[in-house]
């Protein structure tokens, strides 16, 4: 089965940048979606179609993805950006949604 | 505004069946795919399946294919999640979310609801 791999934990000062990554065999062949959940919520799409953002989302969270990567970006980083993330796909061979390991953003 | 919410949670006992749903304000379930994921305590997500806007094609992560069967009811604007056999692992916040788009897969899950409760005691 399909595999999306993230780092359990990123750290970042504010106004500085985040990057997660998600690590998946050929991923830049697929479509990725992002997911930020902070405790005791829902998740909330954060990032469509590798590197569109829903309406509300602000500019400051951008995605991409090739090779055997996809990475979200968060810069200026704020207190409210504190929250687990991940990655999502649609794995074809499978029929199957995967979802990545989640990473864990803290703000220093 | 669009909202959903489910319910049908609660304590069931090892072996038992329990069925939760997925009701919508602000829109008609019919006009779309809709995902159930489920996330166990302190775990990750964990997709377990979808169903097309027309409920003629269906989804289901292999654990939980067999067990779990997920269907609409048009006329009251819901989608709904059967799940019998559960056992301890079942455990967990289980979430509608609405797709995207009108096709069922490789969208992205743009709504969601709430979660409800499973909680599988021997």
């Amino acid at each position: 089965s399909y595999v999306l791999t993230q780092p359990p934990s990123v750290s970042a000062a504010p106004e500085k940048t985040a990057k997660i990554t998600c690590g998946g065999d050929n991923i830049g062949t697929k479509t990725v979606h992002w997911y930020q959940q902070k405790p005791g919520q829902a998740p909330v799409l954060v990032i469509y179609y590798n590197s569109d953002r829903p309406s509300g989302i602000p500019e400051r969270f951008s995605g991409s993805n090739s090779g055997n990567t996809a990475t979200l970006t968060i810069s200026r980083v704020e207190a409210g950006d504190e929250a687990d993330y991940y990655c999502q796909v649609w794995d074809s061979s499978s029929d199957h949604y995967v979802f990545g390991t989640g990473t864990k953003v803290t703000v220093l | 505004q669009v909202q959903l919410v489910e319910s049908g949670g609660g304590v069931v006992q090892t072996g038992r069946s329990l069925r939760v749903s997925c009701a919508a304000s602000g829109l008609t379930l019919s006009n779309y795919g809709i995902h159930w994921v489920r996330q166990a305590p302190g775990k990750g997500l964990e997709w377990l399946g979808s169903i097309s806007f027309d409920g003629s094609n269906k989804w289901y992560r292999e654990s939980v294919r067999g067990r779990f069967t997920i269907s609409r009811d048009k006329s009251k604007n819901t989608v709904s999640l059967q799940m019998n056999s559960l056992i301890g692992d079942d455990t967990a916040v289980y979430y509608c979310a609405k797709g995207r788009d009108s096709g069922p897969v490789a969208t992205a899950f743009d709504y969601w609801g709430h979660g409800t409760l499973v909680t599988v005691s021997s």
